[in-house]
């Protein structure tokens, strides 16, 4: 089993809509959550962390389920700027801070 | 700031050749990462280094080799290339204050036949 599994997709969305990604982690020492953004053919980027409480940056909103070992993000009013590869990360204890990624999902904001 | 820079963006190599991948940052950023991203596949560690002359081993090390003799620079080096290190590899830094705020370069992409 992959240590943080993501679905794929592609997501394909109308512009406005709004849609949510999930993505599960195996290690319940799992330590730190994060959301990063891929463009087509380009470098991952951060684009947010992801934390106990919940947390809301603009029109996205990022929420965590230790209990359920898993990690959302809801994407509202979707943009066509949106669409990108949006990769889970996790850190887990014992893990030096390092990274752990998942494959990321695919998202296609359409007009 | 430049961020990250990595040098070259496309090669191909023949199978058994040797290369370096350059890369330097201008962050002052105490550590630095070598990823490996196959298509389908999470980005996978293959070395990192937390300051100059330390490098430790990531997931994937095997048939690469690394050094850290300043803080801006962290080259790879291919050895005896093979098609398996077919992949886009991604250099990236951090401050050890934020080390999940990771700043990627644009990539190297290679390609060994």
């Amino acid at each position: 089993r992959k240590e943080v599994e993501q679905d794929p997709g592609p997501f394909n969305v109308p512009e406005g809509a709004t849609v949510a990604f999930n993505c599960t982690y195996s290690n319940s020492a799992s330590q730190s959550f994060f959301w990063y953004r891929q463009d087509c053919r380009k470098e991952p980027k951060l684009l947010m962390s992801v934390y106990s409480s919940g947390n809301e940056d603009g029109r996205f909103t990022a929420q965590l389920n230790r209990a359920s070992q898993y990690i959302s993000l809801l994407i509202r009013d979707s943009k066509l700027s949106d669409s990108a590869t949006y990769l889970c990360v996790v850190t887990f204890t014992g893990g030096g801070n390092k990274l752990t990624f998942g494959t990321g999902t695919q998202l296609k904001v359409e007009l | 700031n430049a961020g990250v820079t990595q040098t070259p963006k496309f090669r191909i190599l023949k199978i058994g050749q040797s290369m370096t991948l350059q890369c330097t940052q201008d962050m002052n950023h105490n550590y630095m990462y070598w990823y490996r991203q196959d298509p389908g596949m999470g980005l996978k560690l293959i070395y990192y280094s937390v300051g100059a002359g330390i490098t430790d081993k990531g997931e994937v090390p095997n048939g690469y080799n690394v050094s850290r003799s300043t803080t801006e620079d962290f080259p790879l080096r291919l050895e005896l290339a093979a098609p398996s290190q077919t992949s886009v590899y991604f250099c990236a830094s951090s401050s050890p204050l934020a080390v999940y705020e990771q700043y990627f370069g644009p990539g190297t992409r290679l390609t060994v036949t």
